[in-house]
């Protein structure tokens, strides 16, 4: 069983729609990351977090500790949030350990 | 300030030779981490290295090397070169070890 779980693999919504995108890890944890990654392979850092609840722009992330949770929420999806977004842990000896990515498509 | 930069950002090798990649972190950034991406295995970590010692290393063999100098730039060598390492490699800075990291564009080592 892989450390980071994410759900669901792929995701396909219409533009407009409310995403959630969920990661379950089984370590301890100092941090969680959500990334984002282009076609291309360039990363982008979206969040790192602890605790509760960030937000940006139009993206949501939550974490709960005790239930060892955390989503990825995008409020009126687009089609440039098309990307994989990856979930990421920083566990033991600070290193990250990664999620297999939800790929998600937004349609016109 | 200027990004994460990796060089060269395509790579085509041939079974058995080796090779070394590069990756110049944001100024300021002490620490540098490395990934390997393929397609079965997503992404996994390699190696971290701080003020020029190596701090983590991931599950890779001894042919996947590293360093770091003085500037905080850092190197990777992958000796005598299997087709499975074919892969995007990605460097990641960050001012301290386990802070936000910042992600080159990747290196993109296709092994024949």
């Amino acid at each position: 069983k892989n450390e980071v779980e994410q759900s669901p693999q792929n995701l396909t919504a219409q533009e407009g729609e409310f995403i959630t995108i969920n990661c379950s890890y089984s370590v301890g944890i100092s941090a969680l990351h959500w990334l984002q990654q282009h076609p291309g392979g360039g990363i982008v850092s979206l969040f790192m977090l602890s605790s509760g609840k960030k937000k940006h722009g139009r993206l949501i992330a939550t974490i709960n500790i005790q239930e060892k949770h955390s989503s990825l929420h995008i409020t009126a999806s687009h089609p440039r949030d098309s990307a994989v977004y990856i979930c990421a842990v920083n566990s033991g000896a600070q290193k990250l350990v990664f999620g297999q990515g939800t790929r998600l498509t937004i349609n016109p | 300030k200027a990004g994460v930069t990796q060089t060269p950002r395509y790579l085509i090798k041939t079974r058995g030779q080796q090779v070394t990649l590069s990756c110049s972190p944001i100024s300021g950034h002490r620490s540098v981490s490395w990934y390997q991406q393929t397609p079965g295995q997503g992404l996994q970590f390699l190696f971290e290295y701080f003020s020029e010692t190596q701090r983590n290393k991931g599950n890779f063999p001894g042919r996947f090397s590293g360093r770091q100098f003085s500037n905080s730039r850092s190197e990777m060598n992958v000796s005598t070169l299997e087709l499975g390492d074919s892969a995007l490699y990605l460097c990641a800075s960050s001012s301290l070890g386990g802070n936000e990291q910042f992600f080159g564009p990747g290196t993109r080592l296709t092994v024949l």
